[in-house]
């Protein structure tokens, strides 16, 4: 049972947008800035987001981030074959001091 | 160019200790706090443990709290993991990570270093 909340799977056509949640509480989410990683098949986690809504260099803009209260929300937009991956949003939990993860969400590109 | 390599990964039988090392290169090492995090075979990420720059500060999952060990030796550029009373559900992929400015975000990932834990 992860600490963050994520729907484990969700799905769009390619050029289309897609949008992964990630519940917490107010120990991480609601206090601590979230941030993203992209895990493509058989590869280390990749950072997407950072900050809340900051993108790395060389991360394209059609990845966004952004979040409210203890929620955040991962945005693609112009969805790509390339992009089907799990994702994973993440923070730190000040009652835990403990990085936490949620349960990872697969993106699929039909 | 920044990369993390991890190794020391292995099969050991429950109860059995394990060390593994992560070797850093091409950042200033002893800035950035580092992490440990897991992936149980087709299962999520589990963060493990954390270390600060120093070293003087240290965290842990409570999976692991009592039987791992986080240290780093900033003179050689590398972070270790001590493992101690191994169980089956420690079986998975161990990624070393770089720390952003606090411990999470984590910028930079090994490749991973697989521990089996089996009799």
């Amino acid at each position: 049972q992860s600490v963050l909340t994520q729907p484990p799977s969700v799905s769009a056509a390619p050029g289309q947008k897609v949008t992964i949640s990630c519940s917490g509480s107010s120990s991480n989410i609601g206090n601590n800035y979230v941030s993203w990683y992209q895990q493509l098949p058989g590869t280390a986690p990749k950072l997407l987001i950072y900050d809340n809504n900051k993108r790395p260099s060389g991360i394209p803009d059609r990845f966004s981030g952004s979040k409210s209260g203890t929620s955040a929300t991962l945005g693609i937009t112009g969805l790509q074959t390339g992009d089907e991956a799990d994702y994973y949003c993440g923070t730190w939990d000040s009652s835990l001091s403990a990085a936490v993860f949620g349960g990872g969400t697969k993106l699929t590109v039909l | 160019e920044v990369q993390l390599v991890e190794s020391g990964g292995g099969l050991v039988q429950p109860g059995g200790s394990l060390r593994l090392s992560c070797a850093a290169s091409g950042f200033t090492f002893s800035s950035y706090a580092m992490s440990w995090v897991r992936q149980a075979p087709g299962k999520g990420l589990e963060w493990v443990s954390a270390i600060s720059g120093s070293g003087g500060s240290t965290y842990y999952a409570d999976s692991v709290k009592g039987r791992f060990t986080i240290s780093r030796d900033n003179s050689k550029n590398t972070l270790y993991l001590q493992m101690n009373s191994l169980r089956a559900e420690d079986t998975a992929v161990y990624y070393c990570a770089k720390g952003v400015k606090l411990v999470i975000p984590f910028d930079i990932w090994g490749q991973g270093t697989m521990v089996t834990v089996s009799s």
